[in-house]
């Protein structure tokens, strides 16, 4: 059982390029979300998703990118980072039942240059 | 807007001794209150969670946590600590059952456990 897997583990960016944070889940869980983990401030939400098709910001969503063409696939996109962006990033999911704990990866390590 | 404070940055404990780590929060109405645990270089672990009924809620590892309504509180208790937990302990809330997804998450309470 794979749960919540995060590619790459490790990334370091230029200014100004672009990449995607893949994020999968093989769980069939409908809601999955991103996170952002900086000292001292805990996990940021960045953007989540309830279902396919359909996703919403969360608290820190400027400079991210998200879509949600199936269940299993959320991923982040970076259009053009700023090292502001440097952080560790976590995907999330979970089912959407009231008892259902939040499923974290193992995160990816982002460095902007 | 919903908020969480872990007052404490680092906490250092001996190994046998007893943990607290704290956790205020900041919400209207009836919060939903979830505490997490993370080891280095991984994501995290849900210990445990509170919902309503009993304000005493047992979680995995042994540990606890206590759901105080009249001082905004849920702090966390493990009665004698291990060498394996230390780690960064995140203390969570969510605004309702619907929204407990969107959960607000404290900056996180770093623990070193002493041999």
């Amino acid at each position: 059982n794979a749960g919540v897997t995060q590619t790459p583990k490790f990334q370091v960016l230029k200014t100004g390029q672009s990449m995607t944070l893949q994020c999968a889940q093989d769980m069939n869980h409908e809601y999955m979300s991103w996170y952002r983990q900086d000292p001292g401030m805990g996990l940021r939400l960045i953007h989540y998703s309830v279902g396919a098709g359909i996703t919403d910001q969360g608290e820190v969503p400027n400079g991210y990118n998200v879509s949600r063409s199936t269940t299993e696939d959320f991923p982040l996109r970076l259009l053009s980072a700023a090292p502001s962006q440097t952080s560790v990033y976590f995907c999330a999911s979970r089912k959407t039942g009231r008892n259902s704990p939040l499923h974290f990866g193992n995160g990816t390590r982002l460095t902007v240059t | 807007a919903q908020s969480v404070t872990q007052p404490d940055i680092h906490i250092t404990v001996s190994e046998g001794a007893s943990l607290e780590l704290r956790c205020n929060y900041s919400y209207g109405a009836t919060p939903y209150l979830f505490w997490y645990v993370q080891s280095p270089g991984q994501g995290l672990q849900l210990l445990l969670k509170y919902f309503s009924g009993d304000t005493l809620v047992q979680g995995i590892k042994g540990f606890e946590a206590e759901f105080k309504r009249s001082q905004s509180s849920f702090n966390l208790r493990k009665p004698s600590v291990h060498w394996s937990d230390a780690a960064e302990y995140f203390c969570a809330v969510g605004a309702s059952k619907a929204a407990g997804n969107k959960l607000t998450f404290g900056g996180g309470t770093r623990v070193l456990v002493k041999p």
